[in-house]
């Protein structure tokens, strides 16, 4: 399978917890993004980064949320001290940044249910 | 103000019709835009892409930009049950707009 790979499909952890998401991307795709999309709403982009560098990250982003990609090939990305509205889908997706040509490959994604 | 506006919808439309999906967006900078569709349940995958003014057409897809006015739209010709979903409008890559869902009736 070479497509990205998402782990785990599903997580239910109780309020206060953390958790960890990993995004594996195609292997030859230097960008890779995390995105979260609740029902009825397109993705909501958190943040992306080009090999190892965090380019971007939303500046409606909590603190609590941090992303690594450490050797620029997989990522990981926690959500400290969860809470019931961090309930969602997080996405990732991965592409060849090739200027304004980017095509995003999407991950099957991550279902997040806080209780 | 969001990045990128869509229309929610739903939008249903007969099938054999033209549907028509618009999106604006925010950023006059903006220079790629895209179109992702997404069925229920699923993530997202690019129907097309486009970054210059005018129409670009690919089979029964054809994008409109128009960057004076900073509109997008997307035209489905021949609308077939199988293209009921949402979809999304993409500005410079990776802002998304919130999709708007189409249903195709038979």
């Amino acid at each position: 399978d070479t497509g990205v790979s998402q782990d785990p499909r599903h997580k239910i952890t109780k309020r206060g917890q953390n958790v960890t998401f990993r995004c594996d991307p195609i292997s030859e795709h230097n960008r890779l993004y995390w995105y979260r999309q609740t029902l009825g709403q397109g993705p909501e982009f958190l943040t992306y980064f080009q090999n190892e560098a965090q380019l971007e990250k939303s500046r409606l982003l909590s603190d609590r949320f941090s992303a690594e990609r450490p050797k620029g090939s997989f990522s990981t990305l926690e959500i400290q001290r969860t809470e019931q509205g961090d309930s969602a889908m997080y996405l990732c997706a991965s592409s060849w940044e090739t200027g304004a040509n980017e095509k995003l490959f999407f991950g099957s994604g991550t279902q997040l249910s806080v209780l | 103000q969001k990045e990128v506006e869509q229309n929610s919808g739903p939008l249903s439309v007969p099938e054999g019709a033209i549907a028509s999906l618009n999106c604006t967006y925010s950023d006059r900078g903006s220079q790629s835009f895209f179109w992702y569709r997404q069925y229920s349940g699923k993530s997202p995958e690019l129907i097309m892409s486009i970054y210059s003014n005018g129409d670009k057409e690919d089979g029964r897809f054809t994008a409109q930009l128009n960057k004076a006015s900073q509109y997008v739209s997307l035209l489905i010709r021949d609308s077939q049950p199988s293209d009921s979903a949402t979809y999304l409008c993409a500005v410079k890559g990776f802002y998304f707009g919130s999709g708007t869902k189409l249903n195709v009736k038979p």
